[in-house]
């Protein structure tokens, strides 16, 4: 079991390009979480997807970030015309249940850099 | 705003002895609580739990005290050994999909 892979590991970014995230859960898991972590601080909750469907994205910017988790494939966090304050690791976790209660699973991070 | 608090960033504490990290929380509607471990480079390994009926959870050598009326928990790791050295996240959840994290306190071992 591989657990939850995140790639690329690092990512840098000129200001305005998109950024891709991709997110593979563990083998079985069908709930994904994407947090986002900036410098000096706490993991932030973004948003949670199922398969085919975003449960809860209250964490989310309003612009420029999207979401997805396709029937197929890995989970996807899209970051549109990226600005310096986007720079930041942005982790992947996954879990069997639709509590958070049991602890997620988290993956290794990606690590956007703008320059 | 803040919902779940970690001072102190930092603790040093010799190997053999005792690890105390504190959180405090200001939602009473969390209801499970959770300490998360971090290594540099990789993401979050989750240590232990406590649900808001206990106020005691241990499992080997971390015991995690939950003070609901203070609103207060404590993680303590005894005894220390040096590969306890890493970043320790307090996190907690109202039951849901989502945990709110504390901002972390950097503990390190000393051999």
């Amino acid at each position: 079991n591989a657990g939850v892979m995140q790639n690329p590991r690092h990512l840098v970014r000129r200001r305005g390009q998109e950024a891709r995230l991709r997110c593979s859960p563990m083998k079985g898991h069908s709930h994904v979480y994407w947090y986002r972590q900036l410098p000096e601080e706490g993991l932030k909750f973004m948003v949670y997807l199922q398969k085919e469907n975003i449960i809860d994205e209250s964490g989310m910017p309003k612009e420029r970030f999207s979401a997805e988790f396709p029937k197929e494939g890995p989970s996807i966090l899209r970051i549109q015309q990226v600005v310096r304050g986007d720079s930041a690791a942005y982790f992947c976790a996954s879990s069997l249940t639709t509590e958070a209660n049991y602890g997620y699973t988290f993956g290794s991070g990606t690590r956007l850099t703008v320059v | 705003d803040q919902q779940v608090k970690q001072n102190s960033p930092s603790l040093s504490v010799q190997e053999g002895r005792i690890s105390i990290l504190n959180c405090d929380y200001t939602n009473s509607m969390f209801d499970y609580f959770l300490w998360y471990k971090k290594y540099p480079a990789e993401g979050p390994t989750f240590l232990i739990s406590i649900s808001s009926i206990k106020d005691k959870n241990e499992d080997g050598r971390f015991t995690v005290f939950l003070n609901k009326s203070a609103k207060h928990l404590s993680l303590h790791i005894v005894p220390s050994q040096p590969g306890d050295s890493a970043v320790y996240f307090c996190a907690a959840s109202p039951g849901d999909n989502r945990l709110a994290f504390g901002k972390g306190n950097q503990v390190v071992v000393i051999p």
